[in-house]
């Protein structure tokens, strides 16, 4: 597609309910990452896919998170037995190239989450 | 460890108004600089970059210079409008693919 789409573009959940965000990267794009963005803030890194690898998960807050992106194209975010914390804009990233450090980030519109 | 610190905003000028909006890093070794941009219902977009110290970066009228000596990399434009009432995010790349973003300023140009 022309750009990073990402579904749904918002979800209400009950506290305890799992959910599922799903990005659809720039064809083509090697690199794809997930942010987290509460209000008012800037975006936190949350976990970085390279092709199908996830070479970092570092800023997923806790093992209720998981992501994948099993054949290097679509990622899907799950969050597990969401909480009122979790309540944020989850962001999608893509870049063309893994090694290029100045390289531009494309952002999808974000999945806002409403955990009640 | 990495992180930038920007200008709390929110920012109201006049159209045609001078603005700057204040950045600075924290960062071990180069980072790359970006400002992006957030309209009202769209994703973030990169607005411009600079890649080393002394770069100048711009982009529809808006400039930002790599200042290694002051950690630095403030947004400026000389004139604003109305349709640059948005979010700017300032944002550090350091090693690894992590990018750091600022908290972001809201910006509000009035006719």
């Amino acid at each position: 597609g022309a750009g990073v789409s990402q579904s749904p573009r918002y979800k209400v959940a009950k506290r305890g309910q799992d959910v599922a965000l799903r990005c659809d990267p720039i064809s083509g794009h090697v690199s794809l990452f997930w942010y987290q963005q509460a209000l008012g803030q800037g975006p936190e890194f949350l976990t970085y896919f390279q092709n199908e690898a996830q070479l970092d998960k570092s800023g997923l807050p806790s093992d209720r998170f998981f992501a994948e992106r099993p054949e290097g194209s679509v990622s899907t975010l799950k969050i597990q037995r969401t909480q009122q914390e979790d309540s944020a804009v989850y962001l999608c990233a893509s870049r063309e190239t893994s090694g290029d450090v100045t390289g531009e980030l494309f952002f999808g519109e974000g999945s806002r989450l409403t955990v009640l | 460890g990495n992180s930038v610190t920007q200008m709390e905003g929110p920012v109201t000028l006049s159209e045609e108004a001078f603005l700057t909006i204040n950045c600075t890093y924290t960062a071990t070794g180069y980072p790359s600089l970006f400002w992006y941009v957030q309209y009202p219902g769209e994703g973030l977009q990169l607005l411009l970059k600079a890649t080393k110290a002394d770069d100048k970066g711009s982009n529809k009228g808006f400039e930002a210079t790599y200042r290694k000596e002051t950690t630095s990399f403030h947004l400026e434009k000389g004139s604003v409008q109305v349709s640059d009432s948005a979010v700017y995010f300032c944002a550090l790349r350091g090693h690894g693919n992590q990018f750091y973003f600022g908290t972001g300023t809201s910006l509000t140009v009035i006719p």
